[in-house]
C-alpha cells in the first residue's frame, strides 16, 4: 500500500538531547513538508521541501533541521535549541502542486521530560 | 501572508442532524480549498476539496461551498453519525497550504 510511514509513534527525549524523526513515503511524491501540532491550534508549518537536496523554512524553523538526501525520505531533527519541543509532529506529502491532496502520516508524540 | 479563522472550536449535534463549520480565509490568490478530518492520535485524512473555479460540491453526506467574494467556505456534514467524531480541519492553499485551528465535532446518540 502506498503511504507516508512516520517513527517512532511516540518518544520521550531528556532536556538538552537531539532527537530525529523519520518520514519515508514510497507515493513518488515530490513536496514533502512537517508540521507541528498543538492542542487547540492548527497545524504550523516548520520546514517543506520541493525536491531532492532543497528545503525552506516554514513558519516556525527555529530550533528545528532537516535533510532531503533522498526523494522518498524527509526526516525531521528536534534539537536542544527548539525551546518547547513537546508536541505532535505530522509529515506529509504531495505530488508537487499546492493544488492537490496533501497526504499526511500517523503522527509522531514528542515529550521532553 | 494567508490566516485562516475556523468556527466554532467545538460543535456538539444530535445524531442525524446536520453539522455546519465555517471558515474564512485572507489572500485572495488562495485558490484550493480541502478540508481534512482527524481522529486522535492519527494523521489528518482529507474528506473533501473545493477548487476556486467551482461554488459547491457534495460527496454523499458531505458538501463544501465556496464564497470567493466574502472570501468564506463552509463544510456541511448530514444525518450526522457517532463516527463523525472527530476534529475537521479547513486550509487555504495557494502558495502553502494554511490550516485553520480546528473544530471538535461531536455527534451526541
Amino acid at each position: 500500500d502506498g503511504g507516508i510511514t512516520q517513527s517512532p509513534k511516540y518518544l520521550f527525549r531528556k532536556e538538552g538531547q537531539n532527537v530525529t524523526l523519520s518520514c519515508e513515503q514510497n507515493l513518488n511524491h515530490d513536496a514533502m513538508y512537517w508540521y507541528r501540532q498543538d492542542p487547540g491550534q492548527g497545524l504550523r508549518l516548520i520546514y517543506y521541501s520541493q525536491i531532492v537536496n532543497d528545503f525552506q523554512k516554514g513558519d516556525i524553523a527555529e530550533g528545528y533541521s532537516v535533510s532531503r538526501e533522498k526523494k522518498e525520505s524527509f526526516p525531521l531533527t528536534v534539537t536542544s535549541a527548539q525551546k518547547n519541543p513537546t508536541a505532535f509532529y505530522l509529515c506529509a506529502s504531495t505530488a508537487g502542486s499546492n493544488t492537490g491532496e496533501l497526504f499526511f502520516g500517523e503522527g509522531s508524540r514528542l515529550t521532553v521530560l | 501572508g494567508e490566516n485562516v479563522e475556523q468556527h466554532p472550536s467545538t460543535l456538539s449535534v444530535q445524531e442525524g442532524d446536520s453539522a455546519v463549520i465555517k471558515c474564512t480565509y485572507s489572500d485572495s490568490a488562495s485558490n484550493y480549498f480541502p478540508w481534512y478530518k482527524q481522529e486522535l492520535g492519527k494523521g489528518p485524512q482529507l474528506i473533501i476539496d473545493i477548487r476556486s473555479n467551482v461554488g459547491e460540491k457534495k460527496d454523499q453526506r458531505i458538501a463544501v461551498t465556496l464564497n470567493k467574494t466574502a472570501k468564506h467556505f463552509s463544510l456541511h456534514i448530514t444525518e450526522t453519525q457517532p463516527e463523525d467524531s472527530a476534529v475537521y480541519f479547513c486550509a487555504a492553499s495557494g502558495q502553502n497550504f494554511v490550516f485553520g485551528p480546528g473544530t471538535r465535532l461531536s455527534a451526541l446518540p
